[in-house]
């Protein structure tokens, strides 16, 4: 399976400002997921980012909140834009490397904390 | 809509006793139920995972029972290990989407 770097592994932010997550993959992956955790919560996918084309965004998740950036096989970036309070989550990156449905792996995920 | 349902949301079991979680769904397209295990501040790790074409897989403690008629399946950790204390969840898979149970917190007592 992929091996996910995921930085930073937590952050207390300002509201009203951003913050940019970053996921390294340590080889080329087709499709690279983004997945919120609220505290206590299960997993939403927020957005899938393909290489070379717009990421696709869940409902209720819009680019101008979570603008993410898909420069290459191996990287990704999600920015959470503008925080509020309710911006506080874990963050998660994951990758499904090859075409078999159990090629999923996770990143060990972003807490963010918005005060 | 909710796909999985998840029970029960917490769990306490003595050490050496056996974990029991239950999920069930309702999309008969799915075609892969994975369990994810997650330790606290971790992103969740596969655990063990089947597919619907067969009704059981053991690994080593952990077993998926499966009953695809009646559109369930369940997470079996045999002789449970305090180490085994974190939050399960099971999922349901068809192509690229991931639908998550609600994670069931597991505390097993020395």
């Amino acid at each position: 399976s992929a091996v996910i770097s995921q930085k930073p592994s937590r952050d207390i932010c300002q509201r009203g400002t951003s913050l940019t997550i970053q996921c390294q993959v340590d080889s080329q992956v087709t499709m690279m997921f983004w997945y919120r955790q609220q505290p206590g919560q299960s997993l939403t996918l927020i957005a899938t980012a393909n290489q070379g084309s717009e990421a696709t965004y869940e409902s209720g998740f819009v680019i101008d909140k979570f603008p993410i950036s898909r420069p290459n096989l191996t990287f990704s970036t999600l920015t959470v834009s503008n925080m509020s309070p309710e911006d506080s989550s874990i963050y998660l990156c994951s990758v499904k490397k090859g075409v078999l449905n159990y090629g999923y792996t996770f990143g060990s995920g972003t807490r963010l904390t918005v005060v | 809509q909710q796909q999985v349902k998840q029970s029960p949301q917490s769990l306490i079991v003595q050490k050496g006793g056996i974990s029991i979680i239950n999920c069930a769904y309702e999309n008969t397209a799915f075609d892969y139920f994975p369990w994810y295990q997650q330790f606290p501040g971790k992103g969740p790790a596969l655990l063990i995972a089947i597919r619907p074409d067969v009704s059981e897989k053991k690994e080593g403690r952990f077993t998926i029972s499966f009953n695809k008629s009646a559109k369930q399946f369940s997470l079996h950790i045999m002789d449970s290990q305090p180490g085994d204390s974190a939050t399960y969840f099971c999922a349901a898979v068809t192509g690229n989407q991931f639908y998550f149970g609600t994670g069931t917190s597991l505390t097993v007592i020395p």
